[in-house]
């Protein structure tokens, strides 16, 4: 079975600030790892997510998150937040065991960001 | 709007009530998926339906709760005798089944905005 830590659950920051939200996991097998974010008073909605090759990957509004297997680690970055990107954002891992498993995914508790002006 | 829709979006019940949420997911998905969350948790595997048929259900998901999705569209999600812990977030979300060459949507789910569940 598999299991998501969020490090933090509040982060403030000021508006241009970098920031960093930090999730590790564990699994006895290979996984798939996500982040997801929750705007207020909306769904959640893919963020970014980590399958297979570069352990690098971004989304199309600048955050990105690093797979790192020896820490097993996958930390969510931004070098210069809005206002806008105040939201809720969850850590999610499944396992990498076919088709069955796409779907069912373990999420951490989340972490509220707040960016101040 | 062609996202995923529950409902209600809000159920006040007292302990001991049925109650019934729906789900009506993005019509060419077929994957469906109930979560749960409750209150500063991230959101828990409840059940998942590929097309008519339910193939996984949570060891969190009691003989109390039961899920359909009796034509592969939109599915019911029903507790019976309801207890005060089962308040939460009820979350529904539907995907492709992962996609092709050109698109990879394995794990990428979409959530609807959620059904929350106070019992009394």
């Amino acid at each position: 079975a598999q299991s998501v830590t969020q490090l933090d659950s509040q982060v403030p920051v000021f508006e241009e600030a970098p920031v960093e939200l930090r999730c590790n996991y564990s699994s006895s097998v290979s996984v798939y790892l996500f982040w997801y974010v929750q705007y207020p008073n909306q769904g959640l909605q893919l963020l970014l997510k980590y399958l297979s090759g570069s352990t690098l990957v971004k989304s199309i509004n600048g955050f990105e998150a690093e797979f790192n297997k020896s820490q097993t680690s996958f930390h969510l970055r931004k070098p210069s937040v809005h206002i806008s990107d105040t939201a809720e954002y969850f850590c999610a891992v499944s396992e990498d065991a076919g088709g069955t498993s796409y779907g069912k995914l373990t999420f951490g508790q989340g972490t509220i960001l707040t960016v101040h002006p | 709007d062609t996202g995923v829709s529950q409902d209600p979006r809000h159920k006040i019940t007292k302990r001991g009530q049925n109650v019934t949420f729906r789900c009506d997911p993005i019509s060419e998905h077929n994957r469906l998926y109930w979560y749960r969350q409750t209150l500063g948790q991230g959101p828990e595997f409840l059940t998942y339906f590929q097309n008519e048929a339910q193939l996984e259900k949570s060891r969190l998901l009691s003989d109390r709760f039961s899920a359909e999705r009796p034509k592969g569209s939109f599915s019911t999600l029903e507790i019976q005798r309801t207890e005060q812990g089962d308040s939460a977030m009820y979350l529904c979300a539907s995907s492709f089944l992962w996609g092709g060459p050109s698109f990879d949507y394995r794990g990428e789910l979409f959530f609807g905005e959620g059904s929350r569940l106070t019992v009394l």
